[in-house]
Order: C-alpha cells, then structure tokens, then sequence
C-alpha cells in the first residue's frame, strides 16, 4: 500500500513558466516532507523540505507549499530551466528516521 | 569531502548466484540506509544502521538479504541466492544525525538474468 504517491508520472514545461509537481500521501503520522531531485545514473539529492507546522517553505526558485487538510503537498519551480530536467521523487517521514517515497515525476522543461 | 561511494556501479547475475554490495558513507556520518528502486516504481527503505548496530531493517523483503556494518564504517548487503524480482536500483544513503538530511551515493544497478 503506497503512503505517498506522485500520480504524475511525466511533466513537460517551458523554459521561463513554472513548473507544479504534485504529491499526495496517505499517513497521518508523517509530519516531515521532502523534495529529492534526481538525475540519470546519479542517486537521489535533496532540494527542499517543510515541517508539518507550516505550510509553506520557500528556497530561491523553489517554493513547496503542505496542505495538511488535504494530505497534499507540491513543489512550485519558477522559473524552470533546462537544468531542471529531472525526477523529482516526494518523500515523507514519521517519528522513525526512515523516508517513504512516492514514484516519482519525470520534469522536461523545454526550449 | 567525498560523497557516499557505491560498488559496484552495475552489476549482471544469473539467478541463483550470489552478489555484494558495498556501500561507503560519508566520513563521521553514523547512520546509513540502504533503499532500493525496483523497475521504476518508488524508492524503498530497506534498513537502516547506526553504526554497526541494525536500527531497523523492516524493509528487508526477506532472508535472501543480509546487511552488514562491520567496525560502523562501510557496509556490504548480499544477496543470495538472487532471484529475477532482486532486480533495481540499489542506493545506499548516509546522515549525520538520524533526523538529518541523507545523503545518496549513485547507486548499484542490479540486473539478475
């Protein structure tokens, strides 16, 4: 049973427009998410996190905004640019220190 | 600093044989994970030590795995026998603190023919 799910397994957008990835998650005990973004033939490498206390964390070009209502959480990339090229993978934690991951989006931010 | 290394970094078998893999964290780091990545599907957790002691290995499909930490350094996970389903992605991962942010090493491509 997967507690944290990416329904999109694919996005492609526009150089300069922003790109909205989209992570929902099933536990109610999980009370810290994570973004992880990862590039071919490398492993995964943190990109931004927030706490469950808030609900919105901003870093740069990245903002990723937590409804806790909802169990949503997205991650808000404006704007995009070709580096940005990626799987970008949401994952969660609880009071054990493992991470539960979803399956991941594949991101094309094109010319 | 060096990152957390992996070896190998691919890695064919037939099924029924037996293959190691070894992980080495990031200097002073106590805690390492191994996770895997089956067929494109989510990463999984599989266990998770603090130095040479298993912390929890709840995600260990079964005791064709083993993990090892010898001396809280490196740490090896075989397989054996392998098995066809054994196939993905296996990263290894480490952290300071066990609420700190991991860091990934590249992983090891498992392919069991």
């Amino acid at each position: 049973d997967q507690q944290v799910k990416q329904n999109s397994p694919s996005l492609s957008v526009q150089e300069g427009r922003i790109s909205i990835l989209n992570c929902d998650y099933t536990n109610s005990m999980f009370d810290y998410f994570l973004w992880y973004k990862k590039y071919p033939a490398e492993g995964p490498t943190f990109l931004i996190s927030i706490s469950s206390i808030k609900d919105k964390n901003e870093d740069g070009r990245f903002t990723v905004f937590l409804n806790k209502s909802a169990k949503h959480l997205s991650l808000h990339i404006v704007p995009s640019q070709p580096g940005d090229s990626a799987v970008y993978f949401c994952a969660s934690t609880g009071t054990a220190s493992k991470l539960t991951f979803g399956t991941g989006t594949r991101l094309q931010v094109t010319l | 600093e060096a990152g957390v290394t992996q070896f190998p970094s691919h890695s064919v078998i037939e099924k029924g044989q037996t293959v190691t893999l070894r992980c080495d964290p990031i200097s002073g780091h106590d805690n390492l994970y191994w996770y895997r990545r089956v067929m494109g599907k989510e990463i999984k957790f599989l266990l998770h030590f603090v130095k040479e002691s298993k912390q929890d290995e709840s995600g260990m499909p079964n005791n064709r795995f083993l993990a090892e930490r010898t001396g809280g350094t490196y740490s090896t996970l075989k397989v054996q026998p392998a098995e066809l389903e054994d196939s993905g992605v296996y990263f290894c991962a480490s952290s300071r603190g066990a609420n700190e942010k991991l860091f990934f090493g590249s992983g090891t491509q498992l392919s069991v023919l």
